[in-house]
């Protein structure tokens, strides 16, 4: 079984669109997470959920939604598509907020290349 | 403000060890990990540091310095399939991973 499962994998959209991805983790954990991969490789931190609470929110345009309908599902709707939001979008999850045990486990990623 | 230093690239041949430094400035220091991430997949967990000194696992060991806000991921004995980009991030407070860049590392025979 995945542990982090993220979905579509691949998605070619047009600039405009207003695409989804979802995530779902079945590690138990509290905190789920959203990152983005630029084409230089840079993994940063977009938001953060704990228990359906968000908790981090990285100055990321209004354009980027998260919803977290229970504490195992954390997708992310984007509106109004454009070129720059073409990148690799990971979903994470992590079990204890700031303890040893806080390690972060990562979903395959989204690609999404925006045309 | 929040930095994180590491070399972008690495080469090394199989058998040989490789160590891969990161040196990091942020505020709220709250523990170093490592990631590996092949091209096209996700990162992996590696390692975990949160005291000063050496963490040894398998082929893999990472060390902590606070006070010179440095760390170092140790590669031995390596292999073809060593060949992947390592992370270094830094905690700050309970949950924001601060990542660097990422040293990609290229393994020849």
């Amino acid at each position: 079984d995945t542990a982090v499962s993220q979905t579509p994998k691949y998605l070619v959209t047009q600039m405009g669109n207003d695409k989804s991805i979802k995530c779902e983790q079945n590690l138990g954990h509290d905190t789920m997470y959203w990152y983005k991969q630029d084409s230089k490789k840079f993994l940063k931190i977009m938001f953060s959920y704990n228990n359906k609470e968000l908790i981090i929110n990285e100055t990321v345009p209004n354009r980027f939604s998260p919803k977290s309908p229970d504490k195992a599902h954390l997708n992310l709707h984007i509106n109004s598509l454009e070129l720059g939001d073409s990148a690799v979008y990971f979903c994470a999850s992590s079990q204890e907020r700031g303890g040893a045990g806080n390690t972060i486990y990562f979903g395959e990623g989204s690609w999404l290349t925006v045309v | 403000g929040q930095n994180i230093d590491q070399p972008t690239e690495m080469t090394a041949t199989e058998g040989a060890i490789v160590q891969i430094n990161c040196t990091y400035q942020t505020s709220g220091f709250n523990g170093l990990f490592w990631y590996q991430q092949h091209a096209g997949e996700a990162p992996t967990f590696l390692s975990y540091n949160v005291l000063d000194g050496l963490e040894e696992k398998g082929r893999f060991s990472s060390f902590l310095s606070r006070s010179k806000g440095y760390s170092y991921l140790l590669l031995k004995e390596l292999q073809m399939k060593d060949s992947a980009s390592y992370l270094c991030a830094v905690r700050e407070g309970t949950d924001k991973l601060i990542f660097g860049t990422g040293t990609r590392l290229q393994v020849f025979p």
